[in-house]
């Protein structure tokens, strides 16, 4: 079964780190860009971050320029996003996302819960 | 404000036909990029409904319909389903941004 499942998130403080991962299962992750798109809570979805499948490529929205950090293993088809400096408008569920043949969001994940707050 | 523009809510009441409009500019769905739409139902993660514009993936019946004209694009769902009751979203690409975008969503109502 094609799968992706996300773990990781939680409360923070404000000012503080989270890592995210999402783990793949089910398809040659190796061959395909991987997003991580959030929503926060009652609003709509948000791109958050994009890395090609052999990571020579990688964009961030502007609101996560220089706090966060996507990265992927290939060999043990994990990705990866580092969050610091985190803010209360990062609150949010936070999935990940393959972009497949049909150049859509053909699989999601679950979604993993972050909050800041103090 | 998302680039992408829907409506905030669209009604019907079962077996009728309802129709969520997907408007952007000459950057994004007017620049030909293919638009997309995912259906998220109460509590769960967003799921690919229609792609490249009027395609639906394996499984989704075939009430559900997409179509793109100029800078704008629609889902249609004939013969409304209390399960269809959900929030909608549009997808494309936009050039002048060098991202992909979201429209801000419609949520349905099964009336």
């Amino acid at each position: 079964e094609v799968q992706l499942v996300e773990s990781g998130g939680g409360l923070v403080n404000p000012g503080g780190s989270l890592r995210l991962s999402c783990a793949a299962s089910g398809f040659t992750f190796s061959s395909y860009s991987m997003y991580w798109v959030r929503q926060a809570p009652g609003k709509g979805l948000e791109w958050v971050s994009s890395i090609s499948s052999t990571s020579s490529y990688i964009h961030y929205a502007d609101s996560v320029t220089g706090r966060f950090t996507i990265s992927r293993d290939n060999a043990k088809n994990l990705l990866h996003l580092q969050m610091n400096s985190l803010r209360a408008e990062d609150t949010a569920v936070y999935y990940c996302a393959r972009v497949g043949p049909t150049v859509a969001f053909d699989i999601w994940g679950p979604g993993t819960m972050v909050t800041v707050s103090s | 404000q998302s680039v992408l523009t829907q409506p905030p809510s669209v009604s019907g009441a079962p077996g009728q036909r309802v129709t969520i409009s997907c408007t952007g500019s000459s950057s994004n769905i007017g620049a030909g990029f293919d638009v997309h739409w995912y259906q998220q139902l109460p509590g769960t993660a967003p799921k690919l409904l229609i792609y490249g514009n009027n395609n639906r993936p394996s499984g989704v019946p075939d009430r559900f319909s997409g179509s793109k004209s100029g800078t704008s694009a629609s889902l249609a769902i004939t013969w409304l389903q209390a399960e269809d009751e959900a929030d909608y979203y549009c997808q494309s690409y936009d050039s002048s941004l060098s991202v992909r975008v979201f429209g801000g969503g419609t949520k349905l109502t099964v009336l």
